[in-house]
């Protein structure tokens, strides 16, 4: 059964820094990995999606890798904002399901 | 529409009766999906349709939960004899293709409250 992982749980950086949220999963066997943001008492907005194929996708100021072998993403947020608050969580596809992390709280303290 | 459109956004009810949640997929998307989340989880995936039938249900908790897609467009999750462990957000996606390149979408989710 896949798991996967998110560390931290909640980061809180000033505003400017740049900043680095992990994913981790058990099962390599996987079609893609979507990262997503959620505010809180929203839906789900796509951020991210890597290709089991590809290594790196970049939007702004986001860049999110993947490493599949080793069951690893990141997700870089550069220069951080105070809109950028939000839980971020990491999500493996695979046969047409989704596995989440239980995601990480970030705040940016302006 | 623009968007994964889902209502009612809130629902409350009491425990034993009966719910209905919608959902209204982005327009051409052939892929829709209903996830749950719990107060501090990640979602949980609970059924995925192709165009109208039902290509797994593994994630359907139990038999009180019911899904359909008669047109292939707009989804109504039921549920019956609601219980207060019913109570999450639900959430509908939906993507252009399914497979690996396919991106999902979310709606704002469906929060129910069984009391």
């Amino acid at each position: 059964k896949q798991e996967v992982t998110q560390i931290p749980a909640a980061l809180s950086v000033p505003e400017g820094e740049n900043l680095v949220l992990n994913c981790s999963f058990t099962d390599s066997a996987i079609y893609n990995l979507q990262w997503f943001r959620q505010d809180p008492g929203k839906g789900l907005t796509s951020l991210l999606l890597i290709q089991s194929s590809q290594r790196e996708q970049t939007s702004g100021r986001l860049n999110a890798s993947l490493d599949k072998s080793s069951g690893r993403s990141t997700l870089y947020i550069a220069a951080s904002q105070p809109g950028d608050s939000a839980t971020y969580l990491c999500a493996v596809k695979r046969n047409e399901k989704l596995t989440f992390g239980t995601g990480t709280r970030l705040t940016i303290i302006p | 529409g623009a968007g994964v459109s889902q209502t009612p956004s809130n629902k409350v009810t009491e425990k034993g009766k009966y719910v209905e949640l919608r959902c209204d997929p982005i327009s051409g998307h052939t892929a829709l999906y209903w996830y749950r989340q719990s107060l501090g989880q990640g979602p949980e995936f609970l059924i995925y349709f192709q165009g109208t039938g039902a290509a797994d249900d593994s994630g359907l908790p139990n038999d009180r939960f019911f899904a359909v897609r008669p047109e292939g467009s707009v989804s109504t999750l039921k549920i019956q004899r609601t219980e207060r462990g019913d109570s999450a957000v639900y959430l509908c996606a939906s993507s252009l293709i399914q497979g690996g390149t396919g991106e999902l979408f979310f709606g704002e989710g469906s929060r129910l409250t069984v009391l």
